[in-house]
């Protein structure tokens, strides 16, 4: 497994701001992964971000909204801008090990 | 693409009661990886379980044990003398194996045991 950390825990935002989430492994890992849970709902993968390459987006996310920075192979910041209220979700990072995906413990944002 | 869903909302179930979880999915590929995962109140994701689509025997972790049925594209969870610790999301997951290693999600079970 993995020890994998995320700040902040909890934010609440106004509309139309920015918010960057960090992540942080305990290990060095080629590909994190960057997943919305929205009130209520399951998981959706946000974006794949590999070091040294552009992260790659799911359909329905966009570069512009969801910009990713991954400068090393144990830390990735995934920022949320120009919020609205629809942003506001449970945003969890994860990496994989041996077929195994590993998750944060979550931030949970709330716009309002 | 591959979809997974999981038709019961909600579970609540006695205390030292074993209870079923309902996952189907559907790929066109025959190479894969099922998951089950647990989400507390807590929030934090936690595996549960996993299981490789080319092993027939079902996989088992304690008192967790998964019904594959590769055919059927079903993969339930069983859970054994429930404890209270068990309250929690359960989302069962499907990963291809070639390919990008993203996450499919369904849309998870609220599971309650009661004391």
């Amino acid at each position: 497994s993995a020890v994998i950390s995320q700040k902040p825990s909890r934010d609440i935002c106004q509309r139309g701001t920015s918010l960057t989430i960090q992540c942080q492994v305990d290990s060095q890992v080629t590909m994190m992964f960057w997943y919305r849970q929205q009130p209520g709902q399951s998981l959706t993968l946000i974006a794949t971000a590999n070091q040294g390459s552009e992260a790659t987006y799911e359909s329905g996310f966009v570069i512009d909204k969801f910009p990713i920075s991954r400068p090393n192979l144990t830390f990735s910041t995934l920022t949320v801008s120009n919020m609205s209220p629809e942003d506001s979700s449970i945003y969890l990072c994860s990496l994989e090990v041996y077929n195994e995906q590993f998750f944060g413990p979550g931030t949970r944002l709330t716009v309002l | 693409a591959q979809t997974v869903t999981q038709s019961q909302p909600e579970m609540s179930v006695q205390e030292a009661e074993t209870v079923t979880l309902s996952c189907t999915y559907d790929t066109s590929e025959n190479n894969y990886y099922l998951f089950w995962y647990k989400q507390p109140p807590s929030r934090q994701m936690i595996l549960v379980i996993r299981q490789e689509a080319y092993k027939q025997q079902n996989a088992t972790e304690n008192r967790f044990s998964v019904n594959f049925q590769k055919a059927a594209k079903s993969f339930s969870l069983k859970i054994s003398d429930s404890q209270l610790g068990d309250t929690a999301m359960y989302f069962c997951a499907l990963r291809l194996i070639q390919g990008a290693q993203k996450l499919v999600f369904g849309q998870g079970t609220r599971l309650t045991i009661n004391p």
